[in-house]
């Protein structure tokens, strides 16, 4: 596509449930990344993936939280039971690999309540 | 390991002043990216700027001016003659050769620009 896609754009869960965020990057990037961003900070690194290649997971919060892609193209980002405190802005960005510059999505504004 | 710093967490202006945002990094790498981003009030990352640590050479675009200093490293932002539509959170980041292509990000500044 056009731009890097997620959905939902908001997702309102209670606590304890599960939710899947989707990432559909940029048709042919080779790298894509999930990053959070609470409220008046900066996004923090989650993982990143080169093709479906989970190349680093380092900054996942705890076992909660779990990423794919299957098949080198879109990426789903699991948080299980979930809490309040992972309330925050998921952001996915995609890049054509190395150290080229990202595109972001416009990110799933999460709310656990 | 990485560091972006940026200490002025909101500036305000008028409209027509010049104005800069300040970044400082650490890194122990040599060679590393420098990055600036804004995200406006619709929420979304834009991207301005991406600089390599082998090129100092100040870039300007249009009102946007970009100062690397690696004395200082430093990796300053100015608008100059600002406008309203300039108002936004600009975010600093740092990638480094250690880092495979993750950004470390500094908190960001509001810059908010008055009429």
């Amino acid at each position: 596509g056009a731009g890097v896609s997620q959905s939902p754009r908001y997702k309102v869960t209670k606590r304890g449930q599960d939710v899947a965020l989707r990432c559909d990057p940029i048709s042919g990037h080779v790298s894509l990344y999930w990053y959070r961003q609470a409220l008046g900070q900066g996004p923090e690194f989650l993982t990143y993936f080169n093709y479906e290649a989970q190349q680093d997971k380092s900054g996942l919060p705890n076992d909660r939280f779990s990423a794919e892609r299957p098949e080198g193209s879109i990426s789903t980002l699991t948080i299980q039971r979930t809490e309040q405190r992972d309330s925050a802005m998921y952001r996915c960005a995609s890049s054509l690999g190395g150290m080229n510059g990202y595109t972001f999505g416009s990110g799933t504004r999460l709310t656990v309540v | 390991a990485q560091k972006v710093t940026q200490a002025q967490t909101e500036i305000s202006v008028v409209e027509k002043e010049d104005v800069t945002l300040d970044c400082v990094y650490e890194t122990r790498d040599t060679t590393y990216y420098l990055f600036w981003y804004k995200q406006p009030p619709s929420g979304e990352l834009v991207f301005l700027i991406r600089r390599n640590s082998f090129d100092e050479q100040n870039e300007i675009s249009g009102r946007y001016s970009w100062n690397f200093q690696k004395s200082t490293s430093s990796f300053n932002f100015t608008i100059t003659a600002s406008q309203v539509v300039d108002s936004a959170v600009y975010f600093c980041a740092l990638s480094d050769n250690n880092a495979g292509n993750m950004l470390t990000f500094g908190g960001g500044t509001r810059l908010m620009v008055k009429p």
